[in-house]
């Protein structure tokens, strides 16, 4: 069965600072994997996807993320973090190539990030 | 930007009413889900469908149930309102393996 880790449960990181958030994935071949971002009160936005090609895939606001097949793991980072990354993110997986590809996903339980003056 | 909405977008409600929390897409995607969250934890699948007709229960039991009349619209409903269906609810929707949500509905049972 898929699941999805993300260790880090809550990160506080000071305006500036670089962010990292660990995502690590089990599954039995090549997933798609994205980050989704959630601010208080509202729905989760898609920050970015990997599907195949560059492992490195650059997203919206900044973020970016790098697939690790021989880790198993699918990290999110930005360089330099702005007050309003404040937010939880969300690493999911989802089946690759399958006769009905009807994209059904396993997300991990989430990271709060605090960002600090 | 994706244009799927839920409301009501809040809802206090007393044991045992019957609620349907709404959920439409103008994106003409085949492929909608519905979500439950509670705080600090994953979101867990409870519902989802690939089409008109089309409905399946998702990882998590729940108690609710769903229909699908129309390709834009995706209703969630409780027949019976319990405290322990307190959480929020997250629809979504896709065309493939990309998922666009709603805004969520935060329910609260008294």
């Amino acid at each position: 069965a898929q699941s999805v880790t993300q260790p880090d449960i809550h990160i506080t990181v000071s305006e500036g600072a670089s962010l990292e958030l660990r995502c690590n994935y089990s599954y039995g071949a090549t997933p798609y994997l994205f980050w989704y971002v959630q601010s208080p009160g509202q729905g989760l936005q898609l920050l970015l996807k990997y599907f195949s090609g560059d492992t490195l895939v650059q997203g919206i606001k900044g973020f970016e993320a790098e697939f690790k097949r021989s880790q198993s793991s699918f990290n999110l980072r930005k360089p330099s973090v702005h007050w309003s990354d404040a937010a939880e993110y969300f690493c999911a997986v989802g089946p690759g190539v399958t006769t009905d590809s009807w994209g059904k996903l396993q997300f991990g339980a989430g990271t709060q990030v605090v960002v600090t003056p | 930007e994706a244009d799927i909405y839920q409301t009501p977008r809040y809802l206090v409600i007393g044991t045992g009413k019957k609620i349907t929390l709404e959920c439409s897409q103008t994106m003409g995607h085949d492929k909608m889900y519905w979500y439950q969250q509670d705080p600090g934890m994953e979101l867990h699948l409870i519902h989802y469908s690939y089409g008109v007709n089309s409905t399946e229960k998702g990882d998590l039991s729940s108690e609710s149930t769903v229909s699908r009349i129309r390709t834009e619209h995706f209703p969630l409903t409780l027949e019976s309102a319990r405290p322990s269906h307190t959480s929020q609810y997250l629809c979504a929707s896709s065309r493939e393996d990309e998922q666009y949500f709603g805004p969520g509905t935060r329910l609260t049972v008294t």
